[in-house]
């Protein structure tokens, strides 16, 4: 597509309920990541993909967050057992690759909030 | 570890004001700088960035200084407009195998006529 592409846009859930965000990254770009950004902070790196794989999970908050990648390109970032302080923008990113001259493009975000 | 720092919001200016938007970082080695933009209901755009000390990023009229001495970053726009009201996060890029990105809180520019 002509950008990345996530949903939902915006999600209420109730505490202890799992969800899942999808993410459709642009077409051809081999590199995906997670970002989260909690009010009033930063964004904070949660996970990349190269290619299906993810060679690094030590920015998932916890083992309730779990994402996977399949066919070099849908990504679904799962929250599991939703907790309040899980409320956040989750943001998706993609590039042509990995390296520092590839531009990082991000999507628009899907709003969670953990009622 | 890394981190940006960026001056808090809301920064409020007139049409063809000047902006500066501080900046500074925290890192080892010799990170990659950026600042992006997220104008209301868009995702965030790549504004302008700079690899090494002294290199200069500009785009839009944007300008952005990479200091190493000072380990600043500071935008800097001549004269704004109403169009460029959205939230500027500034940003580092850790070398680790892949772009890490840091990003500092965001600063949100509103620009009245």
């Amino acid at each position: 597509g002509a950008g990345v592409s996530q949903s939902p846009s915006n999600k209420v859930t109730e505490k202890g309920k799992d969800v899942e965000l999808r993410c459709d990254p642009i077409s051809g770009h081999t590199a995906l990541y997670w970002y989260r950004q909690r009010l009033g902070q930063g964004l904070e790196f949660l996970i990349y993909f190269q290619g299906n794989s993810a060679p690094d999970k030590s920015g998932l908050p916890s083992d309730r967050f779990s994402a996977e990648r399949t066919g070099e390109s849908v990504s679904t970032l799962t929250i599991q057992r939703t907790q309040q302080e899980d409320s956040a923008v989750y943001l998706c990113a993609s590039s042509p690759g990995l390296g520092d001259g590839n531009t990082i493009y991000f999507g628009e975000g899907s709003w969670l909030t953990v009622v | 570890g890394n981190s940006v720092t960026q001056m808090e919001g809301p920064v409020t200016l007139s049409e063809e004001a000047f902006l500066t938007i501080n900046c500074t970082y925290t890192a080892t080695g010799y990170p990659s700088l950026f600042w992006y933009v997220q104008y209301p209901g868009e995702g965030l755009q790549l504004l302008l960035k700079a690899t090494k000390a002294d290199d200069k990023g500009s785009n839009k009229g944007f300008e952005a200084t990479y200091r190493k001495e000072t380990t600043s970053f500071h935008l800097e726009k001549g004269s704004v407009q109403v169009s460029d009201s959205a939230v500027y996060f500034c940003a580092l890029s850790e070398r680790d195998g892949f772009q890490k990105l840091v990003f500092g809180t965001g600063t949100r520019l509103l620009v009245s006529p």
